[in-house]
Order: structure tokens, then sequence, then C-alpha cells
């Protein structure tokens, strides 16, 4: 099946420092990326998508300046957190769809193993 | 925009069967997923849902009902090992050609001996 990798799987970071983190599909072909967020006892909430070769699309509410987006290659997308703050303190996790190949709408997404930030 | 509801928490005995409801609102359904998720992990994929009808697969069946904006998951011969939280999620087609999931608040289900 479809693998996401996530690096790191967890990270400590001191106030006022940036983070990044790296989404990759191991053995497929993502030309669409999504950044999810999750805070203890809460479920996943969408921060962005990520298009290959272009700017990534927020949610309301996610500023676009803190949380960078970059989406290189067809396998490979990076969140940065800036200047982070305790209040960033979060499951991040993203996943990954696959390239159409074909069918007009590949109904799976494939999530990542997520990456647990801590700031201090 | 969006709207999911789904029950906060259920409790059921192990060897039992449990029904997880779900209800949504919103602009460009393009299809329903339900996710397990255990804590401290990612989600894990175990249905989806387009066309109005139950889907079997195992112990796990999803139904929807796209004209009522409602779906369920049942989970039969309930195990330990199914004490998870259960994540409702619709993909909205939205006006970009780039369709997003989103999702639920999630279910807290915990299994009893």
């Amino acid at each position: 099946g479809a693998v996401v990798s996530q690096h790191p799987s967890w990270v400590i970071c001191k106030s006022g420092t940036s983070v990044k983190i790296e989404c990759r599909s191991l053995d497929f072909q993502a030309t669409t990326m999504f950044w999810y967020r999750q805070f203890p006892k809460q479920s996943l909430m969408l921060m962005a998508t990520s298009n290959e070769g272009s700017k990534a699309t927020y949610e309301q509410g996610v500023e676009k300046d803190k949380f960078l987006i970059n989406h290189a290659s067809l396998t490979l997308s990076t969140l940065t957190v800036t200047s982070a703050h305790p209040e960033d303190s979060s499951f991040y996790i993203c996943s990954a769809r696959e390239v159409a190949s074909g069918r007009a709408n590949a109904y799976e997404q494939y999530f990542g193993p997520g990456t647990r930030l801590t700031v201090t | 925009g969006q709207n999911i509801d789904q029950p906060t928490e259920m409790t059921a005995t192990e060897g039992a069967i449990v029904q997880i409801n779900c209800t949504y609102q919103t602009s460009g359904f393009n299809g329903l997923f339900w996710y397990q998720q255990h804590a401290g992990e990612a989600p894990t994929f175990l249905s989806y849902n387009v066309l109005d009808g139950l889907e079997e697969k195992g112990r796990f069946s999803s139904f929807l009902s796209r004209s009522k904006g409602y779906s369920y998951l049942l989970l039969k011969e309930l195990q330990m090992k199914d004490s998870a939280s259960y994540l409702c999620a619709v993909r909205d087609r939205g006006r970009s050609s780039a369709s997003k999931i989103i999702f639920g608040s999630g279910t807290r289900l915990s299994i009893r001996p």
C-alpha cells in the first residue's frame, strides 16, 4: 500500500525558534498534500492544502506567514513553523493524495505517522 | 461551510455491536470516510462511501444516506483493541479543483470486558 512518512516523529524546541517538518510519499506521487493539526483530545483540523509547484491554500484562521508550506516535488512537502510558541505545541499530521492515474477521484488519502511538536 | 456532528463518547461491551452515527452538512459532498485513531497515532482508513447504501468490510460496516446527510459506522463482535477514536470525515469538492477532507470531532469508543 501507499506509504507516507514524516520527519521528525517528535521534536522539542525553544520558544522563538523555527521547526521544519517533512512529509514524503514513499512509493507514489502526490500532487496534493494536506497538513493537519491535532490538539489533545480534539479532532484533526485542516491547516492547508499544498499543491506541487504552486502556493498552498490556507484554511481560515491559519497564518500563512507563520506556517510556511513548500511542495517542491511530487513526493515532498514541508511545513515550517516559524517563531514557534508554546501554543503551537501540537500533533502535526500530513496526508497525501495520489496522482489520479486515470481515476477521476482517487478516494483515499494516505496519512503520515504524525510529528509531535513541543515548544518550551 | 461544512458541519460534521458525531457523539463525543460511547461505551460498549466486548463481543457486542455498536453503531456510531454521523450527520453532516456540506456544499460540495464528494464522499464520506471513517477513520480509526488510537491515542498518539495517525488515523487509519476504515471505509469510504460515496453512494447511498451499506458497505461491509469484515467486522466493520458503513452506511450512507446522502439525502439525509447521515452516515453510521457499525462495529460487530467488539474487541478490546477496538477502543479508539472514530473519526467521520467528509470530502468537500469546494470551489477549487482540489477537494479536501474535513474531519468531525471524533467519537471516543471505550470497550469494557
